[in-house]
């Protein structure tokens, strides 16, 4: 069965840090990738998604993200953070088949300190 | 324009109400999604719509009921909720099920209270 973990429930980082965030997924074949943002009380929006070709993915907001197929990981980063990137940050896993619905991580808060 | 639209922002209601939640998305999408979301967790899926014809339903409860009047549209009608219904709903769409073009779109949600 496919699942998705991001192992940091909670994250801080100074502001002008760099940051990444994790995630791991178990799928048996090559999964849609896609990384949201969830600021308090508010939906989830899009940062960036992966379907096939160039591993490194570039996202809105400065983000990007790496698919390592090998480390079956597709982990977020981003040089600097700024203080408005503090929020929610749920990373999940698309089917290519079957269910058109998504499996989501547990997600990772990011606090930014000044 | 990726905009899913949501209304109301916030609901209150007792148990022994009827309400609605609306969600409209005007993207030509033609998957339209319900999601349940408590505090610090993950959406979990409650359904799936597919060309208006409901697709997927994650063993909800009856007391919640989905309705997708055409494909611009999608509403939840709740009856006789719980306290422990109180969440945040959300809506997406996506352009079809599954392959490179279902990608979900999410709207901002409806805080729900059910006291």
């Amino acid at each position: 069965a496919q699942s998705v973990t991001q192992p940091d429930i909670h994250i801080t980082v100074s502001e002008g840090a760099s940051l990444e965030l994790r995630c791991n997924y178990s799928y048996g074949a090559t999964p849609y990738l896609f990384w949201y943002v969830q600021s308090p009380g508010q939906g989830l929006q899009l940062l960036l998604k992966y379907f096939s070709g160039d591993t490194l993915v570039q996202g809105i907001k400065g983000f990007e993200a790496e698919f390592k197929r090998s480390q079956s990981s597709f982990n977020l980063r981003k040089p600097s953070v700024h203080w408005s990137d503090a929020a929610e940050y749920f990373c999940a896993v698309g089917l290519q088949t079957g269910a058109n619905n998504l499996f989501f991580g547990t997600g990772t808060r990011l606090t930014v300190i000044p | 324009d990726t905009e899913v639209t949501q209304t109301p922002k916030h609901l209150v209601m007792g148990m022994t109400n009827k309400k609605s939640l609306k969600c409209e998305q005007h993207m030509g999408h033609r998957a339209m999604y319900w999601y349940k979301q408590k505090a610090k967790k993950p959406p979990e899926l409650m359904f799936v719509y597919s060309y208006e014809k409901l697709s997927i339903n994650e063993s909800v409860p009856s007391r919640f009921s989905p309705e997708c009047p055409n494909s611009s549209l999608l509403n939840l009608h709740l009856h006789a909720l719980q306290p422990e219904d109180s969440a945040l709903y959300l809506c997406a769409s996506s352009w079809a099920s599954g392959g490179s073009k279902d990608t979900q779109y999410f709207g901002p949600g409806t805080r729900l209270t059910v006291l």
